[in-house]
């Protein structure tokens, strides 16, 4: 049964700190996708994978959020320096295809930064 | 400015009754609009797509219809069960865009 996975799953941090949060996307899955949730926004889409290349990082903030992908199964999402108002749950999703019709979620990386 | 919106909050019905939720857009001309389920702590569940060019579509339960006049999607489920409570989000990609805009939700439950 192939699914997204994420690490961690939880992660408590006080502010100013860096955050790493991991992703592995389903194998043979050519796009990867960051959304932060919030109860306030709901569902943003922070960057966007093709190919390991990024396209789209408009929803992130600069100064802080960087997302890469090292290579074709490992996905990362860091901030840094890392504020209160970050505090959300992180989701990686995969999809197969340009543009992919269907996003496969991970079960998300809860952020509280204190 | 683009808009989506999902009629409600919460939605509380009894078994066995049929959910329709509604999915409303403004500036947008989808190509296609998806309809995910999400339950606590975990990540959203992909259901049912519905392209621009279609009035319906049904998979077991569930049933999805799309008004691009009217801008609006309604999910239904029939039949309905404890099991289907969950929130439920809505999602729609733009012609060449590849970026899935959500909706944030609307949390249904069945109560037996």
């Amino acid at each position: 049964d192939a699914r997204v996975t994420q690490t961690p799953r939880d992660k408590v941090t006080e502010m100013g700190q860096e955050v790493t949060m991991r992703c592995q996307p389903i194998l043979g899955h050519n796009t990867v996708f960051w959304y932060r949730q919030t109860m306030m926004q709901g569902l943003e889409l922070l960057a966007y994978f093709r190919n390991r290349a990024p396209l789209d990082d408009s929803g992130m903030p600069k100064d802080r959020f960087s997302a890469e992908m090292p290579d074709a199964t490992l996905a990362t999402l860091k901030i840094q320096p890392s504020e209160p108002r970050d505090s959300a749950v992180y989701f990686c999703a995969s999809g197969l295809g340009d543009p992919s019709e269907t996003q496969y979620f991970g079960p998300g990386t809860r952020l509280l930064v204190l | 400015s683009q808009k989506i919106e999902q009629n409600s909050e919460a939605l509380n019905i009894q078994e066995g009754k049929t959910a329709t939720l509604t999915c409303n857009y403004t500036n947008y001309s989808p190509a296609y609009l998806q309809w995910y389920r999400q339950d606590p702590g975990r990540g959203p569940v992909f259901l049912l797509l519905i392209r621009e060019n279609e009035k319906e579509k049904r998979k077991e339960r569930l049933k999805v219809t799309f008004d691009t006049t009217l801008k609006q999607s309604l999910f239904h489920i029939t039949a309905s069960q404890p099991a289907d409570s969950a929130t439920y989000l809505c999602a729609l990609r733009g012609g060449s865009n590849y970026k899935l805009t959500f909706g944030k939700g609307t949390l249904l439950t069945v109560n037996p």
